[in-house]
């Protein structure tokens, strides 16, 4: 897999829960660890989770991370409307030997 | 605090070289629990992963662009270099640089990024 299937678009109302998919197979996800990044135009991708579920320092916990067998997601709980960005995936492929990154989901708060 | 900042020129002419630095600041690039890489961002689409490098000059690059890439690195400068030849339309992107953070014995995630440079293939 050269880029792994997230949803193009969700959104939601200020409050709401959103969560974004990340489709892989046995090579990368399950294997290595998944993480998610936030990117608004203009500016650099912000890591928001990695090893799976870990944020790091300053990321509001209002944002998750799980894997279930090849797959990952993304939840963001209390959607605020600062959260309007673009959200991708990334993980270790062991067969490419390299970093594949999701397709990005643009999450739209209504 | 630590920085990553990118530079080289923002504008490459077809078929000619592509070339750009990332400056690290704060932090040593020798440090054994990281490696550095290289992420690009053409108009309109996606991340993609161009590769990665270790202090001692390991290398991982993304299998698509075809050996066309080449990354370096200056320990004595605290920086590390991308180079694509025969630059293509298709290689016009922002560029970013980031920290390739290995602390789990996994390439784990991207934690620290530049604010990314824009380069134009284009005669």
């Amino acid at each position: 897999q050269s880029v792994l299937p997230q949803p193009p678009s969700t959104s939601g109302t200020p409050g709401q829960r959103v969560t974004i998919s990340c489709s892989g197979s046995r090579s990368n996800i399950g294997r290595s660890p998944v993480n998610w990044y936030q990117h608004l135009p203009g500016t650099a991708p912000k890591l928001l989770i990695y090893s799976n579920n870990q944020r790091p320092s300053g990321v509001p916990d209002r944002f998750s991370g799980s894997v279930s067998g090849t797959s990952g997601s993304l939840a963001i709980s209390g959607l605020q409307s600062e959260d309007e960005a673009d959200y991708y995936c990334a993980v270790w492929d062991d067969g490419l030997n390299g970093y594949v990154f999701g397709s990005g989901t643009k999450v739209t708060v209504l | 605090q630590l920085q990553l900042r990118e530079s080289g020129p923002g504008l490459v002419t077809p078929s000619e070289t592509l070339s750009l630095t990332c400056t690290v600041s704060g932090d040593s690039i020798s440090s054994n629990i990281y490696y550095w890489g290289w992420i690009r961002q053409p108009p309109g689409k996606g991340l993609e992963w161009i590769g990665c490098i270790y202090h001692s000059g390991t290398t991982y690059y993304n299998p698509s662009l075809k050996s066309r890439a080449t990354m370096s690195v200056d320990t004595s400068k605290n920086q590390f270099s991308l180079t694509l030849s025969s630059a293509i339309a298709a290689d016009t992107a922002l560029y970013y640089c980031a920290r390739d953070n290995i602390l789990t014995g996994f390439h784990d995630s991207f934690d620290i990024w530049g604010q990314g440079i824009k380069v134009t293939v284009s005669s």
